[in-house]
């Protein structure tokens, strides 16, 4: 069963650029997460999809960053523009259920460096 | 905002010795789960233990639930060098999943 992918596994860009990360979660996976991992600290949620539909997206910085998950498989990110605290390392991941017992797959992440 | 907090943040021990890692937690939960991360790569999971079981094992993983202290344990017996990884309690409030900031193993061969 291949995991979830995720691309680019590392970017590096300017402050007020714009940047775009990719998931492709585990064929089947019904939910899809978006975290951000800062330098020291645990994943924290920015978004769920469950489907194509958002469940979760209370932690989102909406006034930059997006997310779609165009027919309920594939997902991007994006940032726009970047800050330099939103270096961090974006995971993805992907679980069959959501709610209870929803273990979750994770991606090898896409670190970000905003300079 | 994190629910679970880990300690201790940093433990290093030997090859063969064991490893406790805590976890506390604010509100009732579904279930907690334990995840391990390597560097550079995404989480793991490692186990999953129910709101109403109070301990689960497998193979050299041992984790206990007393939710009446919103408090978890994770003990890694007979520690390896590939131990060696950062560790996150993650709680399921429902729809809604909350890691910690994690433990940091070293296990020095």
């Amino acid at each position: 069963e291949a995991g979830v992918a995720q691309s680019p596994r590392y970017k590096i860009i300017e402050k007020r650029q714009s940047v775009a990360f990719w998931c492709n979660p585990i064929s089947g996976h019904a939910t899809l997460y978006w975290y951000q991992q800062i330098l020291g600290q645990g994943p924290k949620l920015l978004i769920q999809f469950q489907n194509n539909g958002v469940v979760d997206d209370s932690q989102l910085p909406k006034d930059r960053f997006s997310a779609e998950r165009l027919k309920g498989v594939d997902s991007t990110l994006k940032i726009q523009p970047a800050k330099l605290e939103d270096s961090a390392v974006y995971l993805c991941a992907s679980s069959l259920l959501a709610g209870a017992k929803n273990i979750q797959y994770f991606g090898a992440g896409t670190r970000l460096s905003v300079l | 905002s994190q629910q679970g907090e880990e300690d201790p943040q940093a433990l290093s021990i030997q090859e063969g010795e064991n490893a406790t890692m805590n976890c506390s937690y604010k509100t009732s939960i579904n279930n907690l789960q334990w995840y391990r991360q390597n560097s550079g790569r995404g989480l793991v999971h490692l186990i999953l233990i129910r709101s109403n079981e109070r301990e689960k094992h497998s193979g050299r993983l041992r984790v206990t639930l007393d939710t009446s202290k919103k408090s978890s344990s994770l003990l890694i017996t007979a520690s390896r060098a590939a131990d060696t990884a950062s560790y996150f309690c993650a709680t399921d409030l429902g729809n809604d999943m909350r890691f910690g900031a994690g433990t940091r193993l070293t296990v020095k061969p």
